[in-house]
């Protein structure tokens, strides 16, 4: 176990449609990261978040969107849903932003779109 | 960019024997390398990393790493395999920290073992 949590672990829902992930951090980490793994793309990096402002953006698309909040929990909102969105979503948390630090990794929110 | 390239999708030894995952980055400057694993239907777990120091790094489960600055690599062994080591094994890099530190991995190995 991480400390990691993510909610839900499966969501299955309709093209066209809004969901939100929602994520809590390891205690006292204050980077939070979200990747999305698909067959077709891998593993991806899509946005980091440290201590609320927003630190790096990656392919994330137009469609998605995340926020941290003060109690250093995130959501990742996906809107507009299309059958290529499927796909896990991680969330991974860090101490803070350095290079060399170990992220760690929840179980993923596994998305479904139909 | 950085990048990196996990030859090998899938990888097949008998439980006991020995083994190598290849791990090939393109990155300019120092890189921060780790490798993770997947098992099925589990998150990812850091198994090492390394960023500077002794090249061959050790990690969790007997799995050790070896940085080798010339061949751009940097390869995951385990001399002796368990049957609990079938899982997907990711490489990633870290790249300069001005961009944030997003870890970019590699497509992953698939490992199977046979008892």
């Amino acid at each position: 176990d991480s400390g990691v949590t993510q909610t839900p672990k499966h969501l299955i829902t309709a093209t066209g449609q809004r969901v939100t992930l929602r994520c809590s951090p390891r205690s006292g980490d204050l980077s939070v990261y979200w990747y999305q793994q698909s067959l077709d793309q891998g593993l991806q990096f899509l946005i980091q978040y440290y201590n609320g402002e927003e630190r790096a953006k990656g392919n994330i698309l137009e469609r998605f969107s995340a926020q941290q909040f003060p109690d250093l929990h995130s959501e990742l909102n996906l809107s507009s849903l299309e059958l290529g969105d499927s796909a896990l979503y991680f969330c991974a948390s860090s101490p803070r932003q350095g290079r060399g630090e170990t992220q760690y990794f929840g179980p993923g929110t596994r998305l479904l779109v139909l | 960019a950085q990048s990196v390239t996990q030859p090998d999708i899938h990888i097949t030894v008998s439980e006991g024997a020995s083994l190598e995952l290849r791990c090939n980055y393109s990155y300019g400057a120092t890189p921060y390398l780790f490798w993770y694993v997947q098992s099925p239907g589990q998150g990812l777990q850091l198994l090492l990393k390394y960023f500077s120091g002794d090249t061959l790094v050790q990690g969790i489960k007997g799995f050790e790493a070896e940085f080798k600055r010339s061949q751009s690599s940097f390869n995951l062994r385990k001399p002796s395999v368990h049957w609990s080591d079938a899982a997907e094994y990711f490489c990633a890099v870290v790249g300069n920290n001005n961009a944030g530190n997003m870890l970019t991995f590699g497509g992953g190995t698939r490992l199977m073992v046979k008892p």
